[in-house]
């Protein structure tokens, strides 16, 4: 019974394609978030998501742009895919309010050819 | 905004010795600071989590301890065996709210038999 699910595990895409990650969570958490890992192993957070209200926007390229329906799924959606985006994306879950529950979902590998 | 450094990046131990991995951070505000591992091709976890009203905390082989004052904190692993061998990633947040974790880079840990 998985607690933070996303999909694809696996993308492999040309330059230039727009492509999609999907995240659920069945913890009942309120925040959500995506966190990029590159090629040295560096986790860095790009988004988060509280009730479905957007919190945090770090440096990212505007062709990367979160939604979330509801509180239990955030999705990313990529536009004009460079090779830099070749990384393993990671989305989370916690409860605000507590400062901890913070837990991953298993990543997606993503890879621009 | 938040910077955690993290040193070493890489730490070879005998099996049987101990590992201290030390991480800073700078925002004196964070509250909330986790320990991840990592391991190849999976999804970061949690092993251990210490908050800044407490000192140190400790679950069988692994503790953490924090130093509010100096803004240090490390992780201790004792009685070190193979399969503690991961990355292991120190994190900050101010913890209440949709601030995500701030993650240090790194440290490759490796067990020698």
């Amino acid at each position: 019974d998985t607690a933070v699910s996303q999909t694809p595990k696996y993308l492999v895409t040309q330059m230039g394609n727009d492509k999609s990650i999907k995240c659920e969570q069945n913890l009942g958490h309120d925040t959500m978030y995506w966190y990029k890992q590159d090629s040295k192993k560096f986790l860095k957070i790009m988004f988060s998501y509280n009730n479905k209200e957007l919190i945090i926007n770090e440096t990212v390229p505007n062709r990367f742009s979160p939604k979330s329906p509801d509180k239990a799924h955030l999705n990313l959606h990529i536009n004009s895919l460079e090779l830099g985006d070749s990384a393993v994306y990671f989305c989370a879950s916690s409860q605000s309010g507590t400062g901890n529950g913070y837990t991953f979902g298993s990543g997606t590998r993503l890879t621009v050819v | 905004g938040e910077n955690v450094e993290q040193h070493p990046s890489t730490l070879s131990v005998q099996e049987g010795d101990s590992a201290v991995i030390k991480c800073t951070y700078s925002d004196s505000a964070s509250n909330y600071f986790p320990w991840y591992k990592q391991e190849l091709g999976k999804r970061p976890q949690l092993i251990i989590d210490i908050r800044s009203n407490v000192g140190e905390k400790k679950d069988q082989r692994i503790a953490v301890t924090l130093n509010k004052t100096a803004k240090h904190f490390s992780l201790h692993i004792t009685e070190t065996q193979p399969e503690d061998s991961a990355v292991y990633f120190c994190a900050a947040s101010s913890g209440g709210g949709a601030d995500g974790l701030t993650f240090g880079k790194g440290t490759h840990l490796i067990i020698q038999p």
